[in-house]
């Protein structure tokens, strides 16, 4: 069974880089997927952040593309998210999640429990 | 952007139907996903490529669409199927993966 584990610092300063990490047990990043991260603020919906193939290909929301990278370590088994130039309006709960291809598209069938970063104002 | 849009909230008693929708140009095309959530928890995939319960789920839990309009059904809702629900869709150019606002559905 897929697990998928979050972790990474709870607190990032404003204007810092936010990193995470996503740690994959159960299923080889290798033997293919996209890996994808969304994320939640408090009280609100879900957003997709951005996607990355074991090959490195990636794909960004739009509205985030200009300040976020999405990175594979095939050899940990793992991928990271790194958003820079923080504000409050990131803060979040940070998901990650395997996406399997439907023959029409991607979509997210097993999440991690989530991280929450708090970026103060 | 694109988007998909769906009914902030929906409530029925128990043991009725429950229909949640969800709206985008894309949907004829794409497929739509729907997400489970529940308080402090992360979504479980419901519904997948419109129509298909993923192992686990209760069969009270179906899907369908209808032009630009997917909808979960499901029937003989049960307290324990009080959730926020999202919709999941993508545009035809693959650019934009996008999930609706969330309907929080009540069952009491």
């Amino acid at each position: 069974q897929v697990q998928l584990q979050e972790s990474g610092p709870g607190l990032v300063k404003p204007s810092e880089t936010l990193s995470l990490t996503c740690a994959v047990s159960g299923y080889s990043i290798s033997s293919g997927y996209y890996w994808g991260w969304i994320r939640q603020p408090p009280g609100k919906g879900l957003e997709w952040i951005g996607s990355i193939y074991q090959s490195g290909t990636t794909y960004y929301n739009p509205s985030l593309e200009s300040r976020v990278i999405i990175l594979v370590d095939k050899s940990r088994n793992h991928f990271s998210l790194q958003m820079s130039s923080v504000t409050a309006a990131d803060t979040a709960v940070y998901y990650c999640a395997r996406q399997p291809y439907s023959g029409r598209d991607y979509y997210f069938d097993h999440w991690g429990r989530g991280t929450l970063v708090t970026v103060p104002s | 952007s694109y988007e998909v849009t769906q009914p902030p909230s929906v409530s029925v008693p128990p043991g009725q139907t429950a229909r949640i929708t969800c709206s985008g140009d894309a949907l004829p095309k794409k497929y739509a996903y729907w997400y489970q959530q529940k308080s402090g928890q992360a979504p479980v995939l419901v519904i997948y490529e419109d129509t298909k319960r993923p192992s686990g789920i209760p069969e009270r839990f179906s899907g369908s669409t209808s032009g630009t309009v997917a909808t979960l059904t499901i029937s003989g809702a049960q307290v324990e199927d009080e959730a926020d629900y999202y919709c999941y869709s993508t545009d035809t150019s693959d650019n934009h993966r996008v999930f609706g606002g969330g309907t929080k559905l009540t069952v009491l």
